[in-house]
């Protein structure tokens, strides 16, 4: 089972809107409601950003939303600030396998 | 307060077993609806999903990974251990334990520190 594709990259300037993609099939992304993000900062363990395609966790800015479309899912973060800057990576259920992860996406801020 | 802890040996040889304890705190994996999950980074690398217990002691694993993992808990210390076997320099990593948000099991909102875990002769 391969891992969610993820764009290597994105950047933007601060207070811009960027959208981060997640593909993956229709045995994963494409079938259940169970795509998530997770923001990790280097050397920094992960942090959950959003969880069941669009649900925030309590403390999470609302700069953050998710969505999703046939066989991908998105993350954008609105009015981009300089502490957005990191790696973002997608999970998602899977049916031949419990959970997949993206590759991740660097987003840097300009 | 929800705490979770990673330990477990910096070294290990090509082909032993690796043991992760994860020592968690402020929720009971007995709760209906609690999961705590294991996750890796190798160096620059993605995170990787690889095993998974829940309240009612059901299992899950990395498919790939399933024949040399066990995942297992003990209630009465409040702690969750994954076991390895027959490990190799690719399994360096950071191994990461964490815990869902409740009732959703694809959600991991408490994450340990990260404990790195090198294989090497």
């Amino acid at each position: 089972q391969s891992a969610l594709t993820q764009t290597a990259s994105v950047s933007g300037s601060p207070g811009q809107s960027i959208t981060i993609s997640c593909t993956g099939t229709s045995s994963d992304v494409g079938r259940y409601d169970y795509v998530s993000w997770y923001q990790q900062h280097p050397n920094k363990a992960p942090k959950l950003m959003i969880y069941d395609v669009t649900k925030r966790p309590s403390g999470v800015s609302d700069r953050f939303s998710g969505s999703k479309s046939g066989n991908t899912a998105s993350l954008t973060i609105s009015g981009l600030q300089a502490e957005d800057e990191g790696d973002y990576y997608c999970a998602s259920y899977a049916t031949s396998t419990p959970w997949l992860f993206g590759g991740g996406t660097k987003v840097t801020v300009l | 307060q929800v705490t979770l802890t990673e330990s477990g040996p910096a070294l290990v040889k090509p082909t032993q077993t690796l043991t992760l304890t994860c020592t968690f705190s402020g929720f009971s994996l007995s709760t209906s609806g609690m999961c705590v999950t294991w996750i890796r980074q190798a160096p620059g690398k993605a995170l990787e999903w690889l095993a998974r217990i829940d309240w009612d002691d059901a299992k899950y694993y990395h498919t790939s990974l399933k024949t040399r993992l066990k995942i297992s808990r003990a209630s009465s210390t409040n702690q969750v251990v994954l076991t390895m076997t027959d490990v190799d320099p690719v399994d360096t990593a950071t191994y990461y334990c964490a815990r869902n948000v409740l009732g959703a099991k694809y959600s991991l909102i408490y994450w340990g520190q990260g404990t790195l875990v090198t294989v090497s002769s």
